[in-house]
């Protein structure tokens, strides 16, 4: 399978639980997303890496979200002290190196991790 | 004013029928705009990407209006396989940040 693959598909964690995940994009993708999704909304933003570099960041990611792509292939995204508000579809999507960095390429999706805080 | 906007719908329409959606959005600046669909619990897929000058494939035509930052979707024909939310996307947010950025969606609903 060649496309953009999510670990793990679902996730339970009490409340105030660090968590971790990861994404693998597809291999000649240099640019990479993650959203957040919740029930009957478009997938939000939270971030934008270039090859190994985090070039945007949404409001919505507060100090308790990082991520990263160290060698510009994979990249994770933790969450520390997990909060219920943060359950959620986390999706990670990858676009090729076409276009410029005002005319982005369309996004491929994973099929995301489903976090769920109790 | 959302950033990306489109009428959540739903739209019931009967199979056969043709139905079209619409999407605004608040910056100027971007110039990528797609449509995607996604059906439930699964992830966006790209339906098609939207020129200026319009496109079409098969029984979809997308249209885009700068001027006054439109994006229609038509669907010609409607089958049931066609029920989903579709999701209008452009490339810029409202802040300048350089990122697709969704507009919550408009489901469909084909009926027998």
């Amino acid at each position: 399978d060649t496309g953009v693959s999510q670990n793990p598909r679902h996730k339970i964690t009490k409340r105030g639980q660090n968590v971790t995940f990861r994404c693998d994009p597809i291999s000649e993708h240099n640019r990479l997303y993650w959203y957040r999704q919740t029930l009957g909304q478009g997938p939000e933003f939270l971030t934008y890496f270039q090859n190994e570099a985090q070039l945007e960041k949404s409001r919505l990611l507060s100090d308790r979200f990082s991520a990263e792509r160290p060698k510009g292939s994979f990249s994770t995204l933790e969450i520390q002290r997990t909060e219920q508000g943060d359950s959620a579809m986390y999706l990670c999507a990858s676009s090729s190196p076409r276009g410029s960095a005002n005319r982005l390429t369309e996004a491929f999706f994973g099929q995301g991790t489903r976090l769920t805080v109790v | 004013r959302k950033e990306v906007e489109q009428d959540p719908g739903p739209f019931n329409v009967p199979e056969g029928a043709t139905v079209a959606f619409n999407c605004t959005y608040s910056n100027s600046a971007s110039q990528s705009f797609f449509w995607y669909r996604q059906d439930c619990r699964k992830e966006p897929k790209l339906l098609m990407s939207v020129y200026s000058s319009g496109n079409e494939d098969g029984r979809f035509t997308a249209q885009l209006n700068r001027a006054s930052q439109y994006i229609s979707l038509l669907i010609r024909d409607s089958k049931l396989s066609d029920s989903a939310t579709y999701l209008c996307v452009v490339n810029i947010d409202e802040a300048g940040r350089r990122a697709l950025t969704f507009g919550s969606g408009t489901r469909l609903q084909v009926q027998p």
